[in-house]
């Protein structure tokens, strides 16, 4: 089985823009879930599709949204970036046996 | 909401020794598991906890699901060089039948191992 894909691996954007990341989870996993991760916060909950349907939210503002595709592909956007979005964003593939994480998007906003 | 308290947050040992960190929660778990990272990557699933009272290990790796539902722990055995990292302890609440797998995370403990 092929793991968990995330592109791009870094990033690097200005303040004021927006940016679009991608996951395509495990094949067969219809689950797919996005979280931050920073030195400060730590691992932090964005949001869950699950066939294409938001199942869940974190405590993040709306700037960020995601969305999911037929064939499971994730995306997720933030719009207006601040320095503060500037994280490894991680993408992970949900099943029964627990979630199993892409290597992340660094993005860093300058 | 829920929250994870993991401890300790950095730990140095000598190579050779065991190492041992847990995870409490104010929240009841359906699920618990642990996750290193090495830098730059994903975090990778070590060992997974299903059922009150559990005992699993993974070669070295030896985590309990407590029997309150409301902590684990993680021990290393004989620790090695390649052991560095972060180490993440996550609670998984019931599957509610939505398809909801969210995890709340634990902040880490950072293990480094002196040769």
């Amino acid at each position: 089985k092929a793991g968990v894909t995330q592109t791009p691996r870094y990033l690097i954007k200005t303040r004021g823009q927006q940016v679009t990341l991608s996951c395509s989870p495990i094949s067969g996993h219809r689950s797919v879930s996005w979280y931050q991760q920073t030195p400060g916060q730590g691992l932090q909950f964005l949001f869950e599709y699950f066939s294409e349907t938001q199942r869940n939210k974190g405590n993040f503002p709306g700037r960020f949204s995601g969305r999911q595709f037929s064939n499971s592909r994730s995306e997720m956007n933030v719009s207006t970036l601040e320095l503060g979005d500037s994280a490894l964003y991680l993408c992970a593939s949900s099943g029964d046996r627990g979630h199993t994480f892409g290597s992340g998007t660094r993005l860093t906003v300058v | 909401g829920q929250q994870l308290n993991q401890s300790p947050q950095s730990m140095f040992i000598q190579e050779g020794e065991d190492v041992s960190m847990n995870c409490t929660s104010s929240s009841i778990f359906n699920t618990w598991l642990w996750y290193k990272q090495d830098p730059g990557e994903g975090p990778v699933l070590l060992i997974a906890l299903y059922k009150a009272g559990e005992l699993t290990s993974n070669g070295r790796l030896t985590a309990q699901f407590g029997i309150t539902r409301k902590d684990s722990f993680l021990n290393i055995s004989a620790s090695i060089p390649s052991d560095v990292g972060i180490y993440f302890c996550a609670g998984q609440l019931p599957y509610s039948g939505a398809g909801s797998y969210q995890l709340t995370f634990g902040k880490g403990t950072k293990l480094s191992v002196i040769p």
